[in-house]
């Protein structure tokens, strides 16, 4: 079965780095996501991504996250200038059709800022 | 907005008994989805099983159902036959065409015991 994949699995990094997670979501899924779990608390919603632009985005994601679909495989989370309350699990998700069809997810990545 | 809430934080099982998970919904919108999906201590995401509002027929698959109450926006799942490997955080998210992001409950961490 088709799987999300996301490398690395652990990032670590210095307060104030950027840092790139990577995604490469199912071959014929159209919706892209990221989402973000803090250590024991709920997952929470960062962005939605359609046809090459952000179609959603929530609060927390703000002008130090970026998106990119550089290419026809790759969706990227850029954080630009990290902060220790970055620190989480980011899990990215893609879907064949949007809202209507369910979201699968990768394994995340656990990003470490120190 | 719409909001989920799952009040029971922890619970255990024997194994090979059943158990049931709560969770409740506030929304405005009468098309949506819900989903309950299973993070084991490998932290991946995995969809368990998803019920459309307009079906009232509660989903099924194996041995995990759903009891889906509209009127009463509740949304429960059902593990029966309970399993060592059942063990894991489970959440209750919600869908639907007025914002393209899931929105998930705090979680409930569900111990099988042998």
């Amino acid at each position: 079965e088709p799987e999300v994949t996301q490398t690395p699995s652990h990032q670590v990094t210095q307060m104030g780095q950027e840092v790139i997670l990577r995604c490469v979501p199912i071959s014929n899924h159209l919706y892209f996501y990221w989402y973000r779990q803090i250590l024991g608390q709920k997952v929470e919603f960062l962005v939605s991504f359609y046809n090459n632009e952000i179609s959603e985005k929530s609060e927390i994601f703000d002008d130090q996250f970026s998106v990119e679909r550089p290419d026809g495989s790759n969706f990227t989370l850029k954080i630009r200038s990290t902060k220790l309350e970055d620190s989480a699990m980011y899990f990215c998700a893609s879907s064949p059709t949007g809202w209507d069809s369910p979201l699968h997810f990768g394994n995340g990545t656990r990003l470490t800022v120190t | 907005a719409q909001t989920v809430t799952q009040s029971q934080p922890e619970m255990s099982v024997q194994e090979a008994e059943t158990v049931t998970l709560s969770c409740t919904y506030d929304t405005s919108e009468s098309n949506y989805y819900l989903f309950w999906y299973k993070q084991p201590p490998s932290r991946q995401m995995i969809l368990v099983i998803r019920q459309e509002a307009y079906k009232q027929q509660n989903a099924t698959e194996n041995r995990f159902s759903v009891n889906f109450q509209k009127a009463a926006k509740s949304f429960s799942l059902k593990i029966s036959d309970s399993q060592l490997g059942d063990t894991a955080m489970y959440f209750c998210a919600f869908i639907n065409n007025a914002g393209n992001m899931l929105t998930f409950g705090g979680g409930t961490r569900l111990m099988v015991k042998p």
